[in-house]
């Protein structure tokens, strides 16, 4: 068990530019979550994943995220049209069952320039 | 998701019991509390979580009060790797989903 793994650790893009990110959650874990954090802040819920099924999104998940995990093992975000408000940590986590806490991975900081 | 108060930084010595508080007054009988931490650049840390009864685990202890209106992470013998901020979380798993709601958390200092 190697932990929720995240890649890249860092990105920096230019605005207007595409970007993906990956997450490899435990194996064993069906449920897969996406946050965001800004500087200061605690982080916010982006979307759930219960094996390949996307069960909830946040509002703040616009029409530019998107989010899959298409066999239900890891999962990608992609954001169009990167803007600088855009610049954040993307921290993504697994569980297991309903009520268990999450692990979250080290997360991917997105520079928007 | 209920909300939940936290101070916003406290300060322990290191190797003296560290008494974490959260007050959620508005808690409801199907939310648990959580606790999870955050070291500087990385990301949260599972703590502990528990319902109505007081909880132990390897990490921490978690009192909560017979009310439910407020609880205590407790950290036995702080180190200065414990200097984190921690995060309490009322979580609904019935109506909110499996979503964790972070509000501020305390920044804890370690003083050496």
């Amino acid at each position: 068990d190697t932990g929720v793994s995240q890649d890249p650790r860092h990105k920096i893009t230019k605005r207007g530019q595409n970007v993906t990110f990956r997450c490899d959650p435990i194996s064993e874990h069906n449920r897969l979550y996406w946050y965001r954090q800004t500087l200061g802040q605690g982080p916010e819920f982006l979307t759930y994943f219960q094996n390949e099924a996307q069960l909830e999104k946040s509002r703040l998940l616009s029409d530019r995220f998107s989010a899959e995990r298409p066999k239900g093992s890891f999962s990608t975000l992609e954001i169009q049209r990167t803007e600088q408000g855009d610049s954040a940590m993307y921290l993504c986590a697994s569980s297991l069952a309903r009520v268990d806490g999450y692990t979250f991975g080290s997360g991917t900081r997105l520079t928007v320039v | 998701d209920a909300k939940t108060t936290q101070p916003n930084s406290m300060e322990s010595n290191e190797e003296e019991p560290v008494h974490l508080p959260c007050n959620h007054s508005t808690i409801s009988g199907t939310d648990y509390i959580h606790w999870y931490r955050q070291l500087p650049s990385q990301g949260p840390e599972y703590v502990i979580h528990g319902l109505t009864s007081n909880v132990n685990n390897r990490m921490a202890s978690l009192a909560i009060a017979e009310d439910r209106k407020s609880s205590t992470l407790i950290l036995h013998r702080a180190t200065l790797r414990d200097a984190a901020v921690y995060y309490c979380i009322l979580r609904d798993v019935q109506t909110s989903g499996s979503r964790l709601t972070f509000g501020e958390g305390t920044q804890l200092t370690v003083n050496p």
